[in-house]
């Protein structure tokens, strides 16, 4: 069974320009989760979508959005990009929406803001 | 909103055992995860307690005091290839996943 995969793997952006992060969910999971985790420390809960709708949204500016396509896959996007947007960003699959639902995370894309 | 709590490093000798503590302050519990994740990769699941006391998996072992906002991870028998970052992690709120900063554990021969 493939995976939770996400691409692309790594990507180097200018300040201001937009991005387009792409993750496909564990066959059979209905629900993505988004993180971003900046260098030496622990992930930070950006979105979550169940069956193509919003169902979480983390403490970031409207630059960050997301959506989710009726084949469970998920996009995220960042407009407008910063420095600080430098991170590593994580794709999680989820086979429900419980809080107990532990996370198969994918190996994430590595961006870069020069 | 919650706090997680954790050591920023830690360092121990192959074939020892070694002890992550976490502590954590939430408005509602929903269970607290383990994670590691070794450099440039993914996070991997490790162990989930919501109730008190220790669950063991192999060389693996979780547990959890509720009423004292308390968690760790105590690794037996270590290897080299356990140097990685632990991360402790709780549902709060439900389906939202925060996370500690990680402890850096650093196996030496």
């Amino acid at each position: 069974d493939a995976g939770v995969t996400q691409s692309p793997t790594h990507l180097i952006k200018t300040r201001g320009q937009q991005v387009t992060l792409r993750c496909s969910p564990i066959s059979g999971h209905k629900s993505v989760s988004w993180y971003q985790q900046v260098l030496g420390q622990g992930p930070q809960f950006i979105f979550q979508y169940y069956e193509k709708e919003e169902r979480g949204r983390g403490n970031f500016p409207d630059r960050f959005s997301a959506r989710q396509f009726p084949n469970y896959s998920s996009e995220l996007n960042v407009n407008a990009l910063l420095l600080g947007d430098s991170a590593l960003y994580l794709c999680a699959s989820i086979p429900s929406t419980g809080a107990s639902e532990k996370l198969f995370f994918g190996s994430g894309t590595q961006l870069s803001v020069l | 909103g919650q706090n997680i709590d954790q050591p920023t490093e830690m360092t121990a000798t192959e074939g020892a055992i070694v002890q992550i503590n976490c502590t954590y302050q939430t408005s509602g519990f929903n269970g607290l995860f383990w994670y590691q994740q070794h450099a440039g990769e993914a996070p991997t699941f490790l162990s989930y307690n919501v109730l008190d006391g220790l669950e063991e998996k192999g060389r693996f072992s979780s547990f959890l005091s509720r009423s004292k906002g308390y968690s760790y991870l105590l690794l037996k028998e270590l290897q080299m290839k356990d140097s990685a970052s632990y991360l402790c992690a709780s549902p709060d709120p439900p389906r939202q996943l925060t996370f500690g900063s990680g402890t850096q554990l650093t196996v030496l021969p």
